[in-house]
């Protein structure tokens, strides 16, 4: 197992357009997380999975904004209509059931998007 | 809701001195502290948590942190700096009950030689 894993690394687009990340988690781990980052910032929680449902979603993610984790493994992030203040580091996670609370979030090396 | 704060933007040591880190937090309920480290081009990395328990927690490469409930702190320290400790660390805390996990801002360690 080689970890969480995300595609494209890196993503440069014109303002308007959509972009799709993918995040493929640890094979054994049925929780999943998307978070964004930027510059200065902490990540901050977008939304989570548990198998494929999607069980809570922060108030950032705006109606651009659509995760998906259709058969309980891997999880897509779509962003339609990209504006420049999109830019940011897009991180995934994933972690085991664990104890309510206790579980610890395993981190990929995120998707880059630069909006134009 | 939950929120961390770490008050300092970057931390500066001499390799071989003791070093602390400094986050505070606030939640509603029971809280779970965690500690993430962050190098250039990587993803953040689990150092250590507390769940319930000693206050004292011990982690990956030497460090540890120390639970301190009347003050809602919960700093991170190492007795002896390296050099490749510097990297960016955040602190990190869940509500019982919730699985969102929130996070500071980040404090910039730089060890020097």
């Amino acid at each position: 197992d080689t970890g969480v894993s995300q595609n494209p690394r890196h993503k440069i687009t014109k303002r308007g357009q959509n972009v799709t990340f993918r995040c493929d988690p640890i094979s054994e781990h049925n929780r999943l997380y998307w978070y964004r980052q930027t510059l200065g910032q902490g990540p901050e929680f977008l939304t989570y999975f548990q198998n494929e449902a999607q069980l809570e979603k922060s108030r950032l993610l705006s109606d651009r904004f659509s995760a998906e984790r259709p058969k309980g493994s891997f999880s897509t992030l779509e962003i339609q209509r990209t504006e420049q203040g999109d830019s940011a580091m897009y991180l995934c996670a994933s972690s085991d059931q664990g104890f309510s609370g206790a579980n610890v979030l395993t981190f990929g090396a995120g998707s880059r998007l630069t909006v134009l | 809701a939950q929120s961390v704060a770490q008050p300092e933007d970057q931390v500066n040591v001499a390799e071989g001195n003791p070093l602390t880190v400094k986050c505070t937090y606030s939640v509603s309920g029971n809280p779970y502290l965690f500690w993430y480290v962050q190098y250039p081009n990587r993803g953040l990395q689990f150092l250590l948590k507390y769940i319930t328990g000693d206050n004292l927690v011990k982690g990956s490469y030497g460090f540890e942190a120390e639970f301190n409930k009347s003050q809602t702190s919960f700093h991170l320290k190492k007795p002896s700096a390296l050099v490749s400790d510097s990297a960016l660390y955040f602190c990190a805390v869940r509500d019982s009950g919730f699985q969102k996990l929130v996070f500071g801002t980040g404090t910039r360690l730089l060890v020097s030689p």
